[in-house]
């Protein structure tokens, strides 16, 4: 079946640990997001990248980044440097065009 | 400077009672995309609608409906006769950037709970 997988589901970090959070998708959409979302609160763009070897920041890339090796992965690693990582993390990807995004099933972070 | 505002954060009903859920957007851009997305427990958004800046039309998708009106920058989205199923948390979104309908502006969210 076609579709985004993130893993893992659950993450646990210690403070001043960097954690990786995989994106991977079969869909063949060029375009790949990261978002964030705090309880109550709307998803934040944190990364976007539209094609292999290009990305661009959103509104809350601080403390964050990302690569984008390939066409179907987009991960996104949480360092030391982001004060309050915890939070669930959403990865998107979207054809070509203002259609809509698909998202996978996201990754719950806990720094501990 | 773009935003989404969906006023209503909780709502709570009996099922079978007509819900709207709404939404109003500011944007400077003429040409822009709204959307509906649905989180249910398990996570993940799932698409429900997607409607561009120039199709005022109201949409109906079985028991969905959509009234998008431009006059006062607002698309609302109606659940007629909920159901149970239907209990979840609800986002409106905007997109403004040209060839990026994944690069969204959301609102808070509003979380349905449908009563048996």
């Amino acid at each position: 079946d076609g579709g985004i997988t993130q893993s893992p589901k659950y993450l646990f970090r210690k403070e001043g640990q960097n954690v990786t959070l995989s994106c991977e998708q079969n869909l063949n959409h060029d375009a790949m997001y990261w978002y964030r979302q705090d309880p109550g609160q709307g998803l934040r763009l944190i990364y976007y990248s539209q094609i292999v070897n290009d990305f661009q920041k959103g509104d809350i890339a601080e403390g964050y980044s990302v690569s984008r090796e390939k066409k179907e992965s987009f991960p996104l690693t949480v360092t030391s440097a982001q004060k309050n990582p915890t939070a669930f993390y959403l990865c998107a990807s979207a054809r070509e065009g203002n259609t809509e995004a698909f998202f996978g099933q996201g990754t719950r972070l806990t720094v501990v | 400077a773009q935003k989404v505002t969906q006023a209503q954060t909780e709502i709570s009903v009996v099922e079978k009672e007509d819900v709207t859920l709404d939404c109003v957007y500011e944007t400077r851009d003429t040409t822009y995309y709204l959307f509906w997305y649905k989180q249910p427990p398990s996570g993940e958004l799932v698409f429900l609608i997607r409607r561009n800046s120039f199709d005022e039309q109201n949409e109906i998708s079985g028991r969905y409906s959509w009234n998008f009106q431009k006059s006062t920058s607002s698309f609302n989205f109606t659940i007629t006769a909920s159901q149970v199923v239907d209990s979840a948390v609800y986002f409106c979104a905007l997109s403004e950037a040209y060839n990026q309908g994944g690069k969204l502006i959301f609102g808070q969210g509003t979380e349905l709970s449908v009563k048996p």
